[in-house]
């Protein structure tokens, strides 16, 4: 099974800040990478697949960088919608295999 | 717009079999495009995939569980399903029905929460 391994798996932010989670995978995926956000008691949302490709609707601050075994989630400027969880997802090998999540949590 | 919604017994015994259906509206579950994919995520944990079928009936399944999970597929009721057997309260979780592209899952279900306890 490939390992996805999230860092942090918790921030603390304020509203308006820049905010960078990392997802490394255990061996190379090429762009297999999804980013989804998950607020509580919801389904995740996907937000970014293969890699870098923002999902039809998500506002633009969020973007994704990475390729190969280290990815990169960024949030440009924090908005109070954007307090949740953040889970990255490969979909390189079956099973497919999420990271641990990171947590946004308000500062 | 595409929409997923699981069903089934919210509580099941110790050493019994889980049972879920997802029905799928909106989309067929015969399209060339898509799997059809469960996950599930303990409370307060994090997301686990179960695993996921093609409208052919090809599947899929997590090696950690394959031993006790079949996932069906009925696609004259557009509908998909679980079926994992010897459950303890590890299996205890909210379970999602999802469509997975291969590259993305982009629709999900609301989850349902299943309660192992006797």
């Amino acid at each position: 099974d490939i390992q996805m391994t999230q860092s942090p798996s918790s921030v603390s932010a304020s509203v308006g800040d820049r905010v960078t989670i990392t997802c490394r995978a255990s061996q190379g995926i090429s762009s297999w990478l999804a980013w989804y956000q998950q607020k509580p008691g919801e389904a995740p949302k996907l937000l970014i697949y293969a890699a870098s490709t923002l999902q039809s609707g998500v506002p633009s601050r969020f973007s994704g960088s990475g390729s190969g075994t280290d990815f990169t989630l960024t949030i440009s400027s924090l908005q109070p919608e954007d307090f949740a969880t953040y889970y990255c997802q490969q979909s390189y090998s079956t099973p497919v295999t999420f990271g641990g999540g990171t947590k946004v949590e308000i500062k | 717009q595409v929409q997923l919604q699981e069903s089934g017994p919210g509580l099941v015994k110790p050493s019994q079999t889980l049972s879920l259906t997802c029905t799928v509206s909106g989309g067929s579950i015969s399209s060339d495009d898509y799997y059809w994919s469960w996950i599930r995520q303990p409370p307060g944990k994090g997301l686990e995939w179960i695993g996921y079928i093609y409208y052919s009936g090809s599947t899929y399944y997590n090696p950690s569980l394959k031993s006790r999970v079949t996932i069906s597929v009925d696609t004259s009721k557009n509908q998909f399903s679980l079926k994992l057997s010897s459950v303890t309260a590890a299996d205890t979780a909210v379970y999602y029905c999802a469509r997975d592209s291969r590259i993305l899952i982009d629709y999900w279900g609301q989850g349902t929460l299943v309660t192992v306890s006797s």
